[in-house]
């Protein structure tokens, strides 16, 4: 059972397309997180939501939409791709509180040609 | 704002050689300390973890301590292995927003 799953986990495509990464956890977690992995292996967070609320929402462009339709399921659906968007792309969850561990899922290797 | 800085790679070891990975940092509060590992092609994994001064988190072999002194949680393995191979990352949450500030990460080879 996989405790945090996101799709595709490969995904190369056109700069100016759109596109979506679909996140889901089965673990009963309250909060969500989408996090960037660049080509130096640098790790930052991009949003947080609690309970389908947003809490967290660092300096991303616009064209990244987080959204999420229940606790379980945070999606990322990206706008008009560049080429410098391409990158690895976490998503994670956990429960609220910030001793608890956040748990990640495989990544989505996104590249932008 | 917070911080966390550990040692750049990559590190190379010979099997059964003994680890180590410094990682101190910077916070405002009293934060909890993660140890994250990356294998190659894969996703984060949790390694440890520590939420107080003084705590040991250990898994696998590995053991990091949390110095509040010191600001430091420095990953250690007495004896690697090649599958040890992989990057491994520092990071911390603080009672100011609950995400994971991370280290740069650390590539580890282990050649038999």
């Amino acid at each position: 059972d996989t405790a945090v799953s996101q799709t595709p986990k490969y995904l190369v495509t056109q700069m100016g397309n759109d596109k979506s990464i679909k996140c889901e956890q089965n673990l009963g977690h309250d909060t969500m997180y989408w996090y960037k992995q660049d080509s130096k292996k640098f790790l930052k967070i991009m949003f947080s939501y609690n309970n389908k609320e947003l809490i967290i929402n660092e300096t991303v462009p616009n064209r990244f939409s987080p959204k999420s339709p229940d606790k379980a399921h945070l999606n990322l659906h990206i706008n008009s791709l560049e080429l410098g968007d391409s990158a690895v792309y976490f998503c994670a969850s956990s429960q609220s509180g910030f001793r608890n561990t956040i748990y990640f899922g495989e990544g989505s290797w996104l590249t932008v040609v | 704002g917070d911080s966390v800085t550990q040692m750049e790679g990559p590190v190379t070891l010979s099997e059964e050689a003994f680890l180590t990975i410094n990682c101190t940092y910077t916070a405002t509060g009293y934060p909890s300390l993660f140890w994250y590992v990356q294998y190659p092609g894969e996703g984060l994994q949790l390694l440890l973890k520590a939420t107080k001064a003084d705590d040991k988190g250990s898994n696998k072999g590995f053991e990091a301590t949390y110095r509040k002194e010191t600001t430091s949680f420095h990953l250690e393995k007495g004896s690697v292995q090649v599958s040890d191979s992989a990057v491994y990352f520092c990071a911390l949450t603080e009672a100011a927003g609950n995400k994971l500030t991370f280290g740069g990460g650390t590539r580890v080879l282990v050649k038999p």
